[in-house]
């Protein structure tokens, strides 16, 4: 069956500190891979998809298929960027990891 | 705030009681979800619909129940069988099955 797994249920960083949410999936295809945030009210919402190999909001995320992995990347992180993230798998479905809460101190 | 719209963002329920929880869109998507959030467990899904009529269950559908009568529209009825109701519900829907996700604002569920 596909997983998704975030080994970190609460990372903690200070404000320019460079951030890693780590996210491993088991799936033996090729995945499409995708980070979902929910900011503090707000709604979970798309942050990026291995796809498009963009950067939003100064985070990447880089497929790894050696390593089944796809961790999410910030060089500098901001207090902004607080919140929970989470990755998500799909294959015939989307697949949520338990995610990750983000905190960046001041 | 468009798209996907759950009501209500509070709901109580008492021992024994069936509640529904309202899911809405206007984005003309033919697939659409219900999950749970719980601390520490994630996004759990509950049932999936992938077209009209047509509904699917997840990974944990026991004490609930669904209906897709109309493409808009995506109600989930948590039924006293459901022994731990406490949580937050989200609704979401896309395209189709594979595409991106949009996700309603919640509807956080507390039993009386």
């Amino acid at each position: 069956a596909q997983r998704v797994t975030q080994p970190e249920k609460l990372l903690s960083v200070f404000k320019g500190a460079p951030v890693e949410l780590k996210c491993n999936y088991s799936y033996s295809g090729s995945p499409e891979l995708f980070w979902y945030v929910q900011y503090s009210r707000q709604r979970l919402q798309l942050l990026l998809r291995h796809i498009s190999r963009e950067s939003i909001k100064g985070f990447t995320a880089d497929l790894n298929k050696g390593e089944t992995s796809f961790h999410l990347k910030k060089p500098f992180a901001q207090e902004e960027d607080s919140a929970m993230y989470y990755c998500a798998l799909s294959v015939d479905k989307l697949v949520f990891g338990a995610g990750t809460i983000l905190r960046v101190k001041s | 705030d468009g798209g996907i719209t759950q009501s209500p963002k509070y709901l109580f329920r008492k021992e024994g009681q069936n509640v529904t929880l309202s899911c809405e869109q206007n984005l003309n998507h033919d697939a659409m979800y219900w999950y749970r959030q719980d601390p520490g467990q994630g996004l759990r899904l509950i049932y999936y619909s992938q077209i009209v009529n047509d509904f699917q269950k997840g990974d944990i559908a026991e004490g609930y129940s669904v209906s897709r009568e109309k493409k808009e529209s995506f109600p989930l009825t948590v039924t006293s069988a459901q022994k731990n109701p406490t949580a937050f519900y989200l609704c979401a829907s896309s395209i189709g099955m594979k595409n991106i996700q949009y996700f309603g604002a919640g509807t956080r569920l507390s039993v009386l």
